[in-house]
This record gives C-alpha cells, structure tokens and sequence, in this order.
C-alpha cells in the first residue's frame, strides 16, 4: 500500500530564515505530487504541483519554491520566511492510473514565523 | 474562478442522529469531487470520491450525492458517533491536477 510521509511535523522558525520541508511517497511510481497551504481560517489552497522529476508548477505567486530532486520526493523551499508564511502544509499525492485526480494527502508540518 | 462553499460551518447533533453537510460550486465543470475528514491538527482523510457521471457513492455509514448542474453536493453521515467528530471538507477538480477546497464544516458529535 501507498504511504506518505511529512516532516518535520512542527516547525517554529523566526522571519528571514530558510526553509525546507520534505514529502516523499512509498509504494507507488511516478505520482503526480502537490503542496498545499491551509492558512487559519482559509480553506486549502494549492502551492505547486509535479508531474515529475524536475517538473513544477506554480499556481500562486509567493515567496516559496518547489523541487522534486527524486520520482518520490517532494521539497518546499524559502530562502526568506515571512510571517505570512505561518499555515498548515500538506502534501499530496495522485497516481496516473485510477480514477483521475483523486488525491491522498500526508499528515502535514505546522510551519510558525515568528 | 471555482469557488467551493460549505454551509454550516460548525455543527452539533447529539450521537445516533443522522445528518447532512452541504457543499455547492459555482463552476459545473467539473471531472470529480472528493469530501475529506481532518481531524485538528492533523492531514486530510479521503472519505469518498464523486466522478462527475455519477450521482451518489456510499461508504459504511457515508453517502454522498452529487448535483453537477446546479453546482452541489451533500454528506449524509448515518447514526452519528462521537468518532465522527472532525472538520469535513469537499473539494472539486477542474482538471487534471487542481482541487478547489471549501473552508469545512466542523462537526461535533455529543455522547
């Protein structure tokens, strides 16, 4: 069965630091792969999507970036945090056979900028 | 721009009721809708996936039902417990890849 995999789970860090956070997905090849952000009080707003090694999408203008160095592994970057960064993200993925974009989500990093 | 609405925002029935949360879209084209369970804290649970030529799906105690042309659906939750307790999201997808969230439902269900 497919699994993924978030961490870290929480993070504080103050504004102006970097960032990284890790995704990466067990039992499955070449998933679709997606970032979200779920700010207080706002629904999920999706951040960028893969469809392979090297392959992002932007959906948002922001201060985040977005890699995926392996087929399983999915990076979420910033070189500057700002407060507005602070949110709940969560990744996701999708395989390509199936039902057509039906998404399985992680278990989320709760990112604050202090 | 899809926009994905849920009313009520929160909930409470007492446990053994049955209940519906509603969720509406205002773009119809859509290929599917997924409703999610989060609990605080915590990632998203897939509960049950709408193709957008179906009408209904049904899991366990869950029934959702789908209304592509007047841009809604609904959860029926059956013989409420406790354990459902939890925020419900929908969610519909315009393509390929993107999903549009609503902002949830909460609900709390009193032993």
């Amino acid at each position: 069965s497919q699994t993924i995999h978030q961490w870290p789970a929480t993070l504080v860090q103050p504004v102006g630091s970097p960032l990284s956070l890790e995704c990466t997905v067990e039992g499955t090849s070449n998933p679709n792969l997606y970032w979200y952000r779920q700010a207080a009080g706002r629904g999920l707003q999706l951040l960028f999507y893969s469809v392979g090694i090297g392959q992002i999408s932007s959906e948002v203008p922001q201060n985040l970036s977005a890699s995926r160095p392996q087929d399983r592994q999915f990076i979420l970057s910033s070189k500057k945090l700002l407060l507005s960064d602070s949110g709940f993200y969560l990744c996701a993925w999708r395989g390509l056979a199936g039902v057509v974009n039906e998404q399985f989500f992680g278990p989320g990093t709760r990112l604050t900028v202090l | 721009k899809q926009e994905v609405t849920q009313i009520p925002a929160a909930l409470s029935v007492p446990e053994g009721e049955n209940l519906v949360l509603n969720c509406s879209f205002t773009d119809s084209a859509i290929y599917n809708l997924q409703w999610f369970r989060q609990d605080p804290g915590k990632g998203l649970t897939s509960l049950l996936l709408i193709q957008s030529s179906q009408r209904e799906q049904t899991s366990g105690r869950l029934n959702a039902s789908l209304d592509k042309s007047s841009g809604r659906s609904t959860l029926y939750i059956a013989a409420s417990q406790p354990g459902d307790s939890a925020t419900y999201l929908c969610a519909v997808s315009p393509g390929a890849n993107n999903l549009f969230f609503g902002t949830g439902t909460r609900l709390t269900v009193i032993p």
